[in-house]
Order: C-alpha cells, then structure tokens, then sequence
C-alpha cells in the first residue's frame, strides 16, 4: 500500500515562493500506473486541484494557478514536488500530495499547512 | 471558468438514505468525466469512497454507492450511520490531464 508524506517549509513570507516535497514509499513513484498530484485546502474552505505529474515528467496544471505553480519529479528519490511562486495570504493552505490511478486521487498524504505571512 | 456544484449540506437520520449529487455550471455530468468521491473529516485527509463513477475504493462500506442520475453525478449512502457525518466532494475530470473539485457537502447524521 503506498504512503506518501509531506514536507517543507510551514511558514512562508509573501512575494516569496513556497515549496514542499512529497515522498512515496510502499511503491514506486516511476510505476506506469500512478500520476501524482497536488490538491490544497484554504481553512475552512473546500479542496483545489493544484496539478499533477508524471514519473516522465509531464505535467498537468490548474488553469488559474498555472503561471505559478512548477512540479517536478526526483525518481532517485521516489519523490515529487511542489513549488508555488508569488505566494500572498491567500495561498495559505493545508496541501495535500496524493497518488492518482483511474483518474481519480486514490492514496492521501496526512496534509500540511503553510501560512502565508511577513 | 468550470464550476462544479454540490448542495451546501444535506440532514439525515440515523438508518436512513441520502443522495449527493455533482454537477455542472454549464452541461451535463457523465461517465466520460470518471466522477469520483470523497469523505473528509475535520483535521484530517480525505478519504477516497468511488472511482470511475460507480467503483468502491478498497474497504469501502457497501452502503456507498455511485451513479449517474440525469445530468449530475450522484453519491447515495443507504443506511446513514453516525461516522457517515463529514463533508463530501466530488471530483470531476475535465479532460487533458485537469480535474476539478466540487464545492462539498457537509452531512450531519442526526
């Protein structure tokens, strides 16, 4: 069963760029029947797709965030990440890595906050 | 821009049924948009209920289930339970590698 678990930085400072890094265990990240993806959760608020990747690198993302948001995948260290350019109080969120299978996010990582703030 | 609705919250009794559904701003829901579901309570990870419309995820209760009703995607949960109160979103893909959330559904159990 895959495990995947966040990691980076909690606090970030506006204008500055945030950047988080998943790690996959129980499985590897270059399986051909896995992407990996990025979803975030403002408090309170609902949950938004980020984007997603590929082990071959090919990578998908949100519309409205795409001119900020870079994955990238590490298959030497069975990791993908996320980075955030830009980042105002608005980006402050719980973000969430997950494995993505019949196109749907099957396998959660426990989540963790970055709070935007000087 | 793709907007994705849910009903805000939905009230169900003990034992009893209820039917969320997911739809779309402008068009029709099918099974071409492989909706899928999932359960989120406060503090922690989402939880994955349905894929592909109508499949349960691994140890998931068969009290879930998935369809398509008219134009919307829809979760019933038959035979509600106190643990079932959580929020709920569905998720659709657009399409080219781009899915989108649903705005969720708090369900209380009561």
């Amino acid at each position: 069963q895959l495990q995947l678990q966040e990691s980076g930085p909690g606090l970030v400072k506006p204008s500055e760029t945030l950047s988080l890094t998943c790690t996959v265990s129980g499985g590897s990240i270059s399986s051909s029947s896995y992407y990996w993806g990025w979803i975030r959760q403002p408090p309170g608020k609902g949950l938004e797709w980020i984007g997603s990747i590929y082990y071959s690198g090919s990578t998908y993302y949100n519309p409205s965030l795409k001119s900020r948001v870079t994955i990238s995948v590490d298959t030497s260290k069975n990791q993908f990440s996320l980075k955030l350019s830009s980042v105002t109080a608005a980006d402050t969120a719980v973000y969430y890595c997950a494995s993505v299978q019949w196109l749907a996010f099957d396998y959660w990582g426990q989540g963790t906050l970055v709070t935007v703030s000087s | 821009q793709t907007v994705v609705t849910q009903e805000p919250s939905f009230s169900v009794s003990p034992g009893g049924t209820v039917t969320l559904t997911c739809g779309l701003s402008s068009g029709s829901v099918s099974t071409s948009y492989y909706p899928s579901w999932y359960q989120q309570t406060p503090g922690q990870a989402p939880r994955t209920l349905i894929y592909s419309t109508n499949t349960r995820s691994s140890g998931v209760p068969d009290r879930f289930s998935g369809s398509i009703l008219g134009n919307k995607a829809a979760l019933t949960i038959t035979g509600a339970q106190a643990d079932d109160e959580s929020d709920y979103y569905c998720v659709l893909y657009m399409g080219s590698g781009i899915y989108v959330f649903g705005t969720g559904t708090k369900v209380t159990v009561l």
